[in-house]
């Protein structure tokens, strides 16, 4: 059974605060994503990476850094949280493929609230 | 880039019901999802479907590229069925998947 697990369901941190996210994966993908999903904005993009070592910058990548140092983990780091990061993180995984990449499996989410 | 539009925002319906959720896209893609968000946010894989038909189970979902929509039909829906579905494409020479704003589904008993 394919797997995406995220260190935590839900997390509170104070503003101005170093806030890591951690995202591992169990299938041996090569891309990995990190989402941030907001009532009325949808789904957006932050960051996501398609090897060890590579990343790029999404939608809205302000405010945000990763980490991926090994394959089957995918770190996304607030350097200094504020209120306005407060929202539900998803992480998700996914192989590259013929046509593009293949299916994309999600973790089970973190909803951070930074006080 | 490639937009994708969800119809209907909202769906109210008796257990029982059959429904119909449509996913239409601005352009081509190699890769079309559809996912069922749980109680607790966690985005459930439904079909990845970049084009013909699939069925599992009472869900059902068809894909049609060349006129760029999809549909998820549920049949005999069950309060379980609650929740928001998205789909989401990864357009051509894309690397990210785009998501639409979702289609609400509510189940009444």
């Amino acid at each position: 059974d394919v797997k995406v697990t995220q260190s935590s369901r839900y997390l509170v941190k104070r503003t101005g605060e170093k806030v890591f996210l951690e995202c591992v994966q169990d299938m041996d993908h090569e891309n990995m994503f990190w989402y941030r999903q907001d009532p009325g904005l949808g789904l957006r993009l932050i960051y996501f990476s398609y090897d060890v070592k590579m990343k790029e910058k999404g939608d809205i990548p302000e405010g945000y850094s990763v980490s991926r140092e090994k394959k089957e983990r995918f770190s996304l780091i607030l350097e200094s949280a504020s209120t306005n990061q407060t929202s539900m993180y998803l992480c998700a995984s996914s192989a590259p493929g013929a046509r593009g990449n293949t299916e994309a499996f999600f973790g089970q989410g973190t909803r951070l609230t930074v006080v | 880039g490639i937009q994708v539009e969800q119809s209907p925002p909202d769906l109210i319906l008796q257990e029982g019901a059959n429904s119909t959720l449509r996913c239409n896209f601005s352009d081509s893609v190699n890769n079309l999802q559809w996912f069922h968000q749980n109680p607790w946010g966690q985005l459930i894989n439904l079909f990845y479907i970049p084009s013909g038909t699939k069925q599992n189970g009472r869900l059902s979902a068809t894909t049609v590229a060349t006129e760029r929509y999809s549909l998820l039909y549920i049949s005999s829906s069950q309060t379980t069925d609650s929740g928001v579905y998205f789909c989401a494409v990864l357009g051509q020479g894309a690397q990210k998947l785009v998501f639409g704003q979702g289609t609400r589904l509510t189940i009444n008993p």
